[in-house]
């Protein structure tokens, strides 16, 4: 089993819907949680970056913690077609030293925003 | 302006040779990082440096090689051990000190000729 679990989609949805996105994890040493959005052929770009429990938001983006059912979503508001890319859910231990700030990577999932 | 490029965007590789990706940033920051992604998979990690002249094994080191003279460059080498190349490869960035997540270049797609 992964570390990290994350259904690969697609998730097709109408413009304008709420997208809600979800990582489950096994290992409860991750203290620091990020989501990624990465277009086609490109690399990942840093959408948000929140530390234990808790809910964090940025504009159109919610980014939820619930660490007693390792669980975390992010929600996208108001989506668009430029929404439309792989979400990737990363996580990390507490921990500098060990393994060099090692991030663990679910495998993404795939939205697709239809006008 | 600041980021991390990485060279060539497309890599083909013939049998038995090995070939060189290139990464370099002006974020001035510690440590750097190198993942492989194949699809469904998420990223994995090859090798990191959290130093010049220091680098360590990833998950997946195995028929990889690199090199941290630099501050801002760290190349990945991978070589004829590695039988299965093809893979999108994406390097990246942090500040070590702190917790600070990482920042990702635009990737090298490599294919095996």
């Amino acid at each position: 089993q992964k570390e990290v679990e994350q259904d690969p989609g697609p998730l097709s949805v109408p413009e304008g819907a709420i997208v809600s996105l979800n990582c489950t994890y096994s290992n409860s040493a991750f203290q620091y949680f990020m989501w990624y959005r990465q277009y086609s052929r490109k690399g990942p770009e840093l959408l948000m970056y929140t530390y234990s429990s808790g809910n964090k938001e940025d504009g159109r983006f919610t980014a939820q913690v619930d660490k007693s059912s390792k669980y975390i979503s992010l929600f996208i508001r108001d989506s668009q077609p430029s929404d439309s890319a792989t979400y990737l859910c990363a996580m990390k231990g507490r921990s500098v030293k060990a393994a060099g700030n090692k991030l663990t990577f679910g495998g993404g999932t795939r939205v697709l925003v239809k006008p | 302006d600041g980021g991390i490029t990485q060279s060539p965007k497309y890599l083909f590789r013939k049998e038995g040779q090995n070939v060189t990706l290139s990464c370099e940033q002006n974020l001035n920051h510690d440590a750097m990082y190198w993942y492989r992604q194949d699809p469904g998979q998420g990223l994995r990690l090859i090798y990191y440096s959290q130093i010049v002249n220091d680098f360590q094994k990833g998950d997946i080191a195995e028929g990889y090689s690199v090199s941290r003279e630099k501050k801002e460059s760290f190349p990945l080498t991978v070589t004829s051990a590695q039988k299965n190349p093809t893979a999108f490869y994406l390097c990246a960035s942090s500040i070590v000190a702190g917790l600070e997540t990482q920042y990702f270049g635009p990737g090298t797609r490599l294919l095996v000729l």
